[in-house]
């Protein structure tokens, strides 16, 4: 009974090569997040969806991009991925703003 | 946007003492504090929450109190168990936002 799911667990992409990660959820939550986790330190935003309206971060590069075709589908976009952004992926989900947020599994991304 | 302020940074306690982390934030009008737990490779998931309109929240060996006038929340594992070693985040919305700032982490190890 996976509520936030997120594919693939792991990924490993080429310098340079356009890589997605996708997260699905059943929880029928009206915000998805896309979080980036580098090692030993804390979450941070790189953009949201509150139902159909996007909402990027004032620092998240513009190599980053997000699509979400419908309520349960998310998809990060990275279009041109360097060593720098190697980090674990976080998708997360909360049913109205300001409630708790339910993470999913996350997505290892590694550049070489 | 909030900024969220964690500490310490690591926190070795032995088994069945208690562990204390304690976060600051400086938005005064934020409202929800949630904590989080992620143990190694692992997604965060939430373990407690307080709102404002509440001082203390306790859930089993776990608990979290607020103040407010102080702007700091903090976290309360009591009889810790090996199983509660991990990395701990807290976080907080700005006031005129929703989205969620998680303070650095704090990793606690349970010595047998």
């Amino acid at each position: 009974d996976a509520m936030v799911i997120q594919n693939p667990r792991y990924q490993v992409t080429q310098f340079g090569k356009p890589v997605t990660l996708s997260c699905s959820q059943t929880l029928n939550h009206n915000v998805m997040y896309w979080y980036q986790q580098k090692s030993s330190q804390a979450p941070k935003l790189l953009f949201h969806y509150y139902d159909k309206d996007f909402n990027n971060e004032a620092d998240t590069p513009d190599n980053f991009q997000s699509r979400r075709p419908n309520t349960s589908f998310c998809f990060l976009d990275i279009r041109s991925p360097g060593l720098g952004d190697a980090a674990m992926y976080l998708c997360a989900t909360s049913r109205v703003p300001g409630d708790g947020y339910t993470f999913g599994s996350g997505t290892r991304l590694t550049v070489v | 946007g909030e900024n969220v302020e964690q500490h310490p940074s690591t926190l070795s306690v032995q088994e069945g003492d208690s562990a204390v982390i304690k976060c600051t934030y400086s938005d005064s009008a934020s409202n929800y504090f949630p904590w989080y737990k992620q143990e190694l490779g692992k997604r965060p998931q939430l373990i407690i929450d307080i709102r404002s309109n509440v001082g203390e929240k306790k859930d089993q060996r776990i608990a979290v109190t607020l103040n407010k006038t102080a702007k700091h929340f903090s976290l309360h594992i009591t009889e810790t168990q090996p199983e509660d070693s991990a990395v701990y985040f807290c976080a907080a919305p700005a006031s005129n936002d929703y989205k969620l700032s998680f303070g650095a982490g704090t990793t606690v190890t349970v010595r047998a």
